[in-house]
């Protein structure tokens, strides 16, 4: 079955430092996505991502994040200047569609700030 | 704006427990909603899905039933075992606003030996 996938699964990082995410979407599909969840708390969604550009951002998505999709396949969340409390459990995921499709999720990149 | 909430926060069982987790949601126009298992410090494993049409989706000893007017959902675990323990959470699509998820807090199942 195709999957999301996600790299690296780990990254420690210090303070400042920019962290680029970085995801494979499944073929097929149209519309990306990230979310983050810090450790004890809930799925938060960041960004959506479809025909190249933002579909939606949420207030968390500050001018310290970005996304891109450089190529066919690749979809990278990067953050410039990581914070503390950037460390989290960052999750990509795809559809094919927007009407009823089921969203897949990657097994997410492990972020620790220190 | 949706808001998804999950009762109980925690749930501890003996071994072999019928048991069922709650799942609500404020705005009953969703496309559909979707039942993950994630377990500490790991990524999130979808277990049902039902879409909007749907009353209820079965996968072994799962079973969840949506009931999308009163924007509530519910997950029925069939003779629970230690390996079902992890933290349970589902997440629904609204049809308004842009296509994604919106997760509830999750409910963090412990089944006892």
């Amino acid at each position: 079955e195709p999957e999301v996938t996600q790299t690296p699964s780990h990254q420690v990082t210090q303070m400042g430092q920019e962290v680029i995410l970085r995801c494979v979407p499944i073929s097929n599909h149209l519309y990306f996505y990230w979310y983050r969840q810090i450790l004890g708390q809930k799925v938060e969604f960041l960004v959506s991502f479809y025909n190249n550009e933002i579909s939606e951002k949420s207030e968390i998505f500050d001018d310290q994040f970005s996304v891109e999709r450089p190529d066919g396949s690749n979809f990278t969340l990067k953050i410039r200047s990581t914070k503390l409390e950037d460390s989290a459990m960052y999750f990509c995921a795809s559809t094919v569609g927007n009407s009823g499709n089921t969203i897949y999720f990657g097994e997410g990149s492990w972020l620790t700030v220190v | 704006k949706q808001e998804v909430t999950q009762i109980p926060a925690a749930l501890s069982v003996p071994e072999g427990e019928n048991l069922v987790l709650n799942c609500s949601f404020t705005d009953s126009a969703i496309y559909n909603l979707q039942w993950f298992r994630q377990d500490p410090g790991k990524g999130l494993t979808s277990l049902l899905l039902i879409q909007s049409s749907q009353r209820e989706q079965t996968s072994g000893r799962l079973n969840a039933s949506l009931d999308k007017s009163s924007g509530r959902s519910t997950l029925y675990i069939a003779a629970s075992q230690p390996g079902d323990s992890a933290t349970y959470l589902c997440a629904v699509v609204a049809t308004s606003g842009t296509y994604k998820y919106i997760f509830g807090t999750g409910t963090r199942l412990k089944v006892l030996a």
